[in-house]
């Protein structure tokens, strides 16, 4: 089984400040790892994905995230962060025979005040 | 090119009754997902549907259901209604197993 944790449901940082949002999985296959992103009344748009290869991941919108074997980690981080980036956002995993089922952490909503 | 589509975006009904919801996936993508989206639950896997076979299916009873047909056009169905399936249920499509999956906009379903 897999699983997701998203540390924090609701982050507040200042316009121009580092985004972090946290998330931890556990996977007994190699994971392939997702960062999604939800504006109200929408669907969800992948930022970036880790599959296999280089550890650290860039994305859309200035976006990173870094995997870490060894803390089981995944977390996203933007340098300077924007009005725009306001809304939630959700880390998910899979692998394995789970294929295309993905599972999602309960997701972490950024607000970004000016 | 298109990206997913679902019909109806919104839809109320009562409880008791069945809904069927539909999805149009990128074309070209054979692979469709289901997942509900709660504020309680946060965001569920269904099922997955792959050349017209169900591939994997999510921890829900037997009341949802879903199908592909040979266009990739995927629909869902929940018969017997109750008030807990009020949800964002969202379609994903991607074109090959472990790829980046592409969401569509959902249909809220409101069960009163």
């Amino acid at each position: 089984a897999q699983s997701v944790t998203q540390l924090g449901s609701h982050v507040s940082v200042s316009e121009g400040a580092l985004v972090l949002l946290r998330c931890n999985y556990s996977s007994s296959v190699p994971p392939y790892l997702f960062w999604y992103v939800q504006y109200p009344n929408q669907g969800l748009q992948l930022l970036l994905k880790y599959t296999t290869g280089a550890t650290l991941v860039k994305g859309i919108n200035g976006f990173e995230a870094e995997f870490k074997k060894s803390e089981t980690s995944f977390h996203l981080t933007k340098p300077s962060a924007h009005m725009s980036d306001a809304a939630e956002y959700f880390c998910a995993v899979t692998g394995g025979d789970a294929g295309n089922m993905l599972t999602f952490g309960g997701g972490t909503r950024l607000m970004v005040k000016p | 090119k298109a990206g997913v589509t679902q019909t109806p975006r919104y839809l109320i009904k009562t409880r008791g009754q069945q809904v069927t919801l539909s999805c149009s996936p990128i074309s070209g993508h054979r692979s469709v997902s289901w997942y509900q989206q709660t504020p309680g639950q946060g965001l569920q896997f269904l099922f997955e549907y792959f050349s017209e076979t169900q591939r994997n299916k999510g921890n829900f009873p037997g009341r949802f259901s879903g199908r592909q047909f040979s266009n990739s056009r995927s629909e869902m169905n929940v018969s017997t209604l109750e008030l807990g399936d009020s949800a964002l249920y969202l379609c994903a499509s991607s074109s090959v197993t472990v790829n980046e999956q592409f969401f569509g906009p959902g249909t809220r379903l409101t069960v009163l």
